[in-house]
């Protein structure tokens, strides 16, 4: 799976929109940029995923650059039930297609 | 909408035991998988299931693991003679397809004392 690379942390104020980027240089044409969050120790949440064409939808939008060397999930307003970790991932095609978590980006928002 | 389902929320056992870790997928779901969080640490894939059979497994789901589909409904992970080592959050997980979104339940933390 290709590696992604993200921030350690970002901030946010709340009610504006938070950027979260990501660069995935080395991904392959087939494989998707898949974004999940996890908020305390919860279990992860999916939030939107996309191969080549940007996607939106009630969570979120997910930018992907052309020559999909790299991402940015954007999170329309901000509200404090948003701070988490975000993970954005590269998932495969082996036959589970299993996902595999980094460090992700710990987005603080602030009043 | 539909959830994937943990319990216990929380098993405390002593090193040494034998511990069972129970997941109800969402319905119409066919692919499982079974993840793993130590505290402060990253989430890693122990073990993914499909068609009654391990598909994948990582380098942690030795022979102390193992995971059993029983019936139509429930997922299982098994973890023979536990040791200090193995305390941790485990999450179940499952999708619908096999490039679909797995979706994960909110764990079971285990403390092994």
């Amino acid at each position: 799976d290709a590696k992604t690379t993200q921030p350690p942390s970002m901030d946010c104020a709340e009610g504006r929109a938070a950027n979260l980027p990501c660069n995935h240089s080395t991904i392959s044409g087939n494989e998707y940029v898949y974004w999940y969050r996890q908020i305390h120790s919860q279990g992860p949440q999916y939030i939107i995923h996309g191969l080549k064409n940007n996607e939106t939808n009630e969570m979120a939008s997910l930018i992907i650059t052309e020559d999909r060397k790299s991402s940015t999930l954007i999170l329309p307003h901000a509200t404090l039930r948003d701070t988490a970790v975000y993970y954005c991932i590269v998932r495969g095609t082996g036959t589970a297609s299993k996902l595999t978590f980094g460090t992700g980006t710990r987005l603080q928002v602030t009043l | 909408e539909p959830e994937v389902t943990q319990t216990p929320s929380h098993q405390v056992t002593q090193m040494g035991q034998e511990v069972i870790l129970r997941c109800v997928p969402i319905s119409n779901h066919l692919y499982f998988y079974w993840y793993r969080q130590i505290l402060g640490q990253k989430v890693e894939f122990l073990v993914s299931f499909y068609n009654n059979e391990i598909s994948e497994k990582s380098e942690i789901f030795d022979d102390q693991f193992s995971v059993e589909r029983p019936d139509g409904s429930n997922f299982t992970l098994k973890i023979r003679s536990t040791k200090l080592e193995d305390s941790a959050m485990y999450f179940c997980a499952s999708s619908v397809g096999l490039r679909e979104p797995l979706h994960f339940g909110n764990g079971t933390r285990l403390t092994v004392t």
